[in-house]
């Protein structure tokens, strides 16, 4: 079955960058593309975006433009997550997904365990 | 504060039929087929309706979903104790050019 299995916590410091992986098994990595969302402690989702596993176009959300870099590698059907310039807002679990069907009609499904990044100064 | 409204908690009690509101716009709801998600305490969301109405394979019938103008309902039949999560709406918006979420709704199985 579609699994997406993420990396383990990070810890890191205010002003850092962190690089968050996404294995994917059970499925050809291209028929599906991958989205990330995230989660604050005892807050709600945040979608942070979206990329095409095909052609690797993204399409990330505004709040994370200028730092927010999703790459894929299908040699290893592994996606990654880069956020830089981290803040304590930052804190957060961060989940992948695969994303079925398009942009005004999509879903997602499954998603990862989720990894949990902190920040602190 | 999101663009989709949620409740931010909703109860019933074993057996009872409750529902849950997703209100949105024209950009959002109006034109997009909402997606619903359950969160069980400490575990990753699941999904749980996609198109407006549909189920996944291996979600109970107890869980349906609907869309009307810029409104979306999750309604949950025969409430059992294991249906106490955290419920979150989205879909696409056009504003935003991206995704959105509801703030998410607290079911309590008295």
């Amino acid at each position: 079955q579609v699994q997406l299995v993420q990396s383990g916590p990070e810890v890191k410091k205010t002003g850092a960058s962190v690089k968050v992986s996404c294995k994917a098994s059970g499925y050809t990595f291209p028929s599906y593309g991958i989205t990330w969302v995230r989660q604050a402690p005892g807050k709600g989702l945040e979608w942070m975006g979206w990329i095409a596993t095909y052609n690797d176009k993204t399409n990330y959300a505004q709040k994370f433009q200028g730092r927010i870099t999703m790459t894929t590698e299908t040699a290893t059907s592994t996606a990654y997550l880069e956020l830089r310039s981290l803040t304590s807002d930052d804190t957060a679990v961060y989940y992948c997904a695969t994303y079925r069907g398009t942009y005004s009609d999509h879903w997602f499904d499954p998603w990862g365990q989720g990894t949990l990044v902190a920040v602190s100064s | 504060q999101s663009v989709l409204t949620q409740p931010p908690s909703a109860s019933g009690t074993p057996g009872q039929r409750v529902t849950i509101s997703c209100s949105g716009s024209r950009s959002n709801i109006g034109t997009k087929t909402v997606t619903w998600y359950q969160q069980l305490p400490g575990t990753a969301p699941k999904l749980l309706i996609y198109t407006n109405d549909q189920r996944p394979s291996g979600v109970p019938d107890r869980f349906s979903g609907s869309k009307s103008g810029t409104s979306a309902s999750l309604a949950i039949s025969g409430l059992q104790s294991e249906d106490e999560a955290d419920y979150y709406c989205a879909a696409w918006d056009a504003s935003l050019n991206g995704v959105a979420f509801g703030g998410g709704t607290k079911l309590t199985v008295l």
